[in-house]
């Protein structure tokens, strides 16, 4: 099946700093890809729609200058959370559904940001 | 806005035994998706089945099987045989099938935690 690899799993980082996740589709073209963010014991919120060459569409309450999304690939998405602070801390979900077809969509294994 | 609610926070069954996640959904269209998606301690989500509103037959993957009341926005999600693998986070969900400006995505539930028995 369908691989997205995200990446990095697990990362930690000091408040006021920058950090980006790299969302990949490994064996397919993705012209859509979707950030979550997942607070513990919750569901998951969308965050924003990331599409191929052009700006991303972001969800009402989503600061879009804090949470960069770009999609510069058919096969890679990432998500750069600008001046993290304690309260970015959580669960961030990236999936892709493949060019061509709207019934798939497949989910990376996630990434835990944790500000101190 | 689609709504999706799932009212059972969480929900026990004993292995073998066959157990009903219940969830239902708000939206004035008649052309979606629904899916159930299981996320396991590894937090991977992981698709167990998927239904198209058009199809009148309810969706089955092996022991999977969902109940699809369209009226009544209804969709549940029967797993037989409980398996102790089956022991997650379920999440019911749903898509609208128009393509165009942000329908594309995905509205998820809150979820209902599933712990199995031995």
């Amino acid at each position: 099946g369908a691989v997205v690899s995200q990446h990095p799993s697990r990362v930690i980082c000091k408040s006021g700093t920058s950090v980006k996740i790299e969302c990949r589709s490994l064996d397919f073209q993705a012209t859509t890809m979707f950030w979550y963010r997942q607070f513990p014991k919750q569901s998951l919120m969308l965050m924003a729609t990331s599409n191929e060459g052009s700006k991303a569409t972001y969800e009402q309450g989503v600061e879009k200058d804090k949470f960069l999304i770009n999609h510069a690939s058919l096969t890679l998405s990432t998500l750069t959370v600008t001046s993290a602070h304690p309260e970015d801390s959580s669960f961030y979900i990236c999936s892709a559904r493949p060019s061509g077809t709207v019934k798939k969509l497949f989910f990376g294994s996630g990434t835990q940001l944790s500000v101190l | 806005a689609q709504t999706v609610t799932q009212s059972q926070p969480e929900m026990s069954v004993q292995e073998a035994e066959t157990v009903t996640l219940s969830c239902t959904y708000d939206t004035s269209e008649s052309d979606y998706y629904l899916f159930w998606y299981k996320q396991p301690p590894s937090r991977q989500m992981i698709l167990v089945i998927r239904q198209e509103a058009y199809k009148q037959q309810n969706a089955t993957e092996n022991r999977f099987s969902v109940n699809f009341q369209k009226a009544a926005k209804s969709f549940s999600l029967k797993i037989s045989d409980s398996q102790l693998g089956d022991a997650a986070m379920y999440f019911c969900a749903y898509r609208s099938n128009r393509h165009s400006g942000g329908y594309q995505k995905v509205t998820f539930g809150t979820g209902t935690k599933l712990q199995v028995i031995p």
